[in-house]
């Protein structure tokens, strides 16, 4: 079964940092793009991050740019999100989801459950 | 930065009912529009990519038309499991950028 799972979730006062775990399974990771989606309580979605299957390209919205970085490991079939200088306004449910890219469409195919990360003193 | 707007914002229907979603982008971005459904406490799940084909599983109930600037998704006649939110995403800049639209809730009449 193709599975995400999100993990590193937690309460964290303004200013801290994080670390968010994705844990990929029923595919060939290595083969696939992956993304971080965050959705703030009551909101709409909004795309957070991208990293290519190589790690060779990563691409960040603008309100996380410098503050947040993305990596993978191939070999734990995982991808994460180091999240620092974190603020209020980054209260959110952060979701994993696969990058697939077919019929010249990018789209995300496979989304994890969620993990909650609440910043707030 | 391209931007994405949908309407409605909301709208209520009933069983059975035709359902039309549009979404608008602030410049043209071909057929690079996915729409996704998702339902309260549940993840997002991928209905539509490339502005009109059906992602596997999808009911053909479901369907994405439009290029450009301006996207439809119709849900032909809508059934219980259909009232979610509905958002639409450009990936015509991706993978620099992907951006959602604000999305569309369907609830009970």
């Amino acid at each position: 079964e193709v599975q995400l799972v999100e993990s590193g979730g937690y309460l964290v006062q303004p200013g801290g940092s994080l670390r968010l775990s994705c844990a990929a399974s029923g595919f060939t990771f290595s083969s696939y793009w992956m993304t971080w989606v965050r959705q703030a309580p009551g909101k709409g979605l909004e795309w957070v991050a991208n990293i290519k299957r190589d790690g060779s390209e990563k691409y960040y919205v603008d309100s996380v740019e410098g503050r947040f970085t993305i990596s993978r490991d191939d070999a734990k079939n995982s991808v994460y999100l180091q999240m620092n200088s974190l603020r209020a306004e980054d209260t959110a449910i952060y979701y994993c989801a696969r990058g697939t890219y077919l019929l010249g469409s990018r789209h995300m195919d496979v989304w994890g459950r969620g993990t909650t990360v609440t910043v707030s003193s | 930065d391209i931007q994405m707007t949908q309407s409605p914002s909301s709208l209520s229907a009933s069983v059975g009912d035709r359902v039309t979603i549009t979404c608008r982008a602030s410049q043209s971005i071909s057929t690079y529009l996915n729409w996704y459904q998702q339902k309260p406490g549940k993840a997002p799940q991928l209905l539509i990519y490339a502005a009109s084909t059906l992602q596997s599983g999808v009911p053909s109930r479901f369907s994405g038309s439009g290029s450009g600037t301006d996207f439809t998704l119709t849900i032909s006649s809508l059934q219980p499991e259909d009232f979610a939110t509905y958002y639409c995403q450009q990936s015509y800049s991706a993978p620099r950028e992907f951006t959602f639209g604000p999305g569309t809730k369907v609830d009970f009449k």
